[in-house]
């Protein structure tokens, strides 16, 4: 079944600049990617979303890029604040398995002031 | 607009005990997802259904592990004889095309 792969799993910056993780997925017909952030006790929530129509979306601070020739999208937090210190998912949805959403296994980001 | 609902939040268990999740999707949203989680793990999928129907239980451990949602709404998760590999965080979803909205999640601990 599909594979999601993400790396780093730890990353720790500084306060104003950029972060950046990267995901890899198999099944080429994946056409739906979104990226959750998940805060200690809390839910993942939903932040950006990409389908494979799409190279590129940007929503204030957060970039997402979608290469499908090399099954690979990456996120990419600029300008990043103390309150961007989460665990980010990335999924991506697969044809394989009912078009289930797959997840990574996270990256814990901190940002340090 | 309310969002998942989940209860209990959280559950402690001794092997062998059974225990049930209880989730209240999104209104309108026909599809609802049953995720284990973990600790320090991505969610990984259980069983969805749309509407009253399983769409996917593949990855159910189908003999301890069952789950309904009779009239297309609420749904229940139960676990039969629990084990201490169980222990995670249950999060329910929920989604009306392909945007998944979590719930809070029950913390299980079996010891």
């Amino acid at each position: 079944g599909e594979q999601v792969e993400q790396l780093p799993s730890i990353l720790r910056v500084q306060e104003g600049s950029s972060a950046s993780i990267n995901c890899s997925y198999e099944d080429s017909a994946s056409n739906y990617f979104p990226w959750y952030k998940q805060e200690p006790g809390e839910n993942p929530k939903l932040i950006i979303d990409i389908r494979s129509n799409m190279e590129r979306k940007q929503i204030q601070e957060l970039i997402v890029l979608l290469d499908k020739k090399a099954k690979r999208f990456s996120l990419h937090i600029t300008d990043t604040q103390p309150g961007d210190s989460a665990m980010y998912f990335c999924a991506a949805r697969a044809s394989s398995g009912s078009w289930q959403l797959i997840f990574g296994s996270g990256t814990q980001l901190t940002v340090m002031p | 607009e309310a969002g998942v609902t989940q209860s209990p939040r959280y559950a402690v268990l001794q092997e062998g005990q059974a225990v049930s999740f209880w989730c209240d999707p999104i209104s309108g949203h026909d599809t609802l997802y049953w995720y284990q989680q973990p600790r320090d793990q991505g969610p990984q999928l259980l069983v969805y259904f749309r509407d009253e129907a399983v769409i996917d239980n593949s990855q159910l451990p189908s003999d301890r592990f069952s789950a309904v949602r009779p009239k297309g709404t609420n749904s229940t998760l139960k676990i039969q004889s629990a084990k201490q590999g169980d222990t995670a965080t249950y999060l329910c979803a929920s989604s009306l095309g392909e945007r998944l909205f979590f719930g809070h999640g029950t913390k299980l601990s079996v010891l």
